[in-house]
């Protein structure tokens, strides 16, 4: 069965250290994953997708094949990353039809 | 555009009551579903619906009910509300399928006493 982990409920950083949010999946094929967030008192949004191999606000993420994983990046924290993210799954054809999520991680930046 | 919106954003219920949580979005996206969030649980699919008149349930469906009468809204019912039931609720649209990107509503944070 398709399955996202994030085993970090909380992830605390200082300003200015890199950032690494973890998530692995479960899934057998070529799986696209895709990273929301959500900033306090703002709704959910999309942050990136891996098929788009884009940078938003410093963030990447590499898909792993062999390691099964999707790990959320940044080199160089700032407090206004502090947010709640999910990483998602998006399921093979014909199968549920539904993104998959994460339990997701809480980053909060310290000054 | 207003996106998708919800209401209210903010509910109190004692247990057994019953309410409707509403969902609209104005960018005439085909498919809609309500999630709730709990600490620790992450995001959990209640229903969804891929289009008027056609719903499905999702992870957690238990004690809710939805119903899609038109592309608009999404109305999310409580029959009879269950402390278990407390959490924030979103509603989400995307164009056509449930693995589009997902645009979601501000929430709405329900307490079941």
């Amino acid at each position: 069965a398709q399955r996202v982990t994030q085993p970090e409920k909380l992830l605390s950083v200082f300003k200015g250290a890199p950032v690494e949010l973890k998530c692995n999946y479960s899934y057998s094929g070529s799986p696209e994953l895709f990273w929301y967030v959500q900033y306090s008192r703002q709704r959910l949004q999309l942050l990136l997708r891996h098929i788009s191999r884009e940078s938003i606000k410093g963030f990447t993420a590499d898909l792993n094949k062999g390691e099964t994983s999707f790990h959320l990046k940044k080199p160089f924290a700032q407090e206004e990353d502090s947010a709640m993210y999910y990483c998602a799954l998006k399921p093979p054809p014909g199968n549920t039809g539904k993104l998959i999520f994460g339990q997701g991680t809480t980053l909060q930046v310290k000054p | 555009n207003a996106g998708v919106t919800q209401t209210p954003k903010f509910q109190v219920l004692k247990t057994g009551q019953s309410m409707t949580l509403q969902c609209a979005q104005d960018m005439n996206h085909e498919y809609m579903s309500w999630y709730r969030q709990d600490p620790g649980m992450g995001l959990r699919l209640i229903h969804y619906s891929v289009g008027a008149g056609i719903t499905d349930q999702g992870e957690v469906p238990n004690g809710y009910n939805v119903s899609r009468s038109t592309t608009e809204d999404f109305p999310l019912r409580l029959l009879s509300a269950a402390p278990s039931q407390t959490s924030v609720y979103f509603c989400a649209s995307s164009y056509s399928s449930g693995t589009d990107t997902q645009y979601f509503g501000p929430g709405t944070r329900l307490t079941v006493l």
